[in-house]
């Protein structure tokens, strides 16, 4: 599997915390995404970031934050503005954008106390 | 705005019988289309993409532009098929999933 980690595999946030996921790539991919994947809604996209230092809001962007200081990095912070939090959270990476395809990570399962 | 649909939730066939997995989509440019496969425990993963034109795992997946469909054939389903399937349209710098059909194949 290798490739594409994201870290933790659970995540529990207290009502008004942030918190951040990580998600790291080894494979000089250039873009990056993160998903919400919900039951009977399949994937939604947050943001994603198309090169260092650069991204764009996806359907879903309130509530979250990103940062892309490194090509190999991704983390996505869950912030206390984001009122249903709880999901699985996916990360993704593909060589270019859109066209090309997407590898993902194992996910990030979030649950709110 | 772009759209991908699967119009079942849920698909269950038995083994040995011929599958179909139905994928339409809304875009008015020139589409690239995915099949995605997410199998218990393990991540989501590329099945095959139009463009390629391969048959994997026995599936095959024609992109139909006058009816903007690419839905996902086999003839003969196989218990380890049972998985989470996802229709995915790529679009300049986008990337939009279906919500996803259930396949479970009976023994």
């Amino acid at each position: 599997d290798g490739g594409i980690t994201q870290s933790p595999k659970y995540l529990f946030r207290k009502e008004g915390q942030n918190v951040t996921l990580s998600c790291e790539q080894n494979l000089n991919h250039d873009a990056m995404y993160w998903y919400r994947q919900d039951p009977g809604q399949g994937l939604r996209l947050i943001y994603y970031s198309q090169i260092v230092n650069d991204f764009q809001k996806g359907d879903i962007a309130e509530g979250y934050s990103v940062s892309r200081e490194k090509k190999e990095s991704f983390p996505l912070t869950v912030t206390s503005a984001q009122k249903n939090p709880t999901a699985f959270y996916l990360c993704a990476s593909s060589i270019l954008g859109g066209e090309e395809t997407q590898y993902f990570g194992p996910g990030t399962r979030l649950l709110v106390l | 705005a772009q759209r991908v649909t699967q119009p079942e939730k849920l698909l269950s066939v038995f083994k040995g019988a011929p599958v179909e997995l139905k994928c339409n989509y809304s875009y008015s440019g020139s589409p690239e289309l995915f099949w995605y496969v997410q199998y218990s425990r393990q991540r989501l993963q590329l099945l095959l993409r139009h463009i390629s034109r391969e048959s994997i795992k026995g599936f095959t997946a024609d992109l139909n532009k006058g009816e903007t469909s690419f839905h996902l054939k086999k003839p003969f389903a196989q218990e380890e098929d049972s998985a989470m399937y996802y229709c995915a349209l790529g679009y300049g710098q986008n990337f939009v999933f279906g919500p996803g059909t259930r396949l479970s194949v009976l023994p």
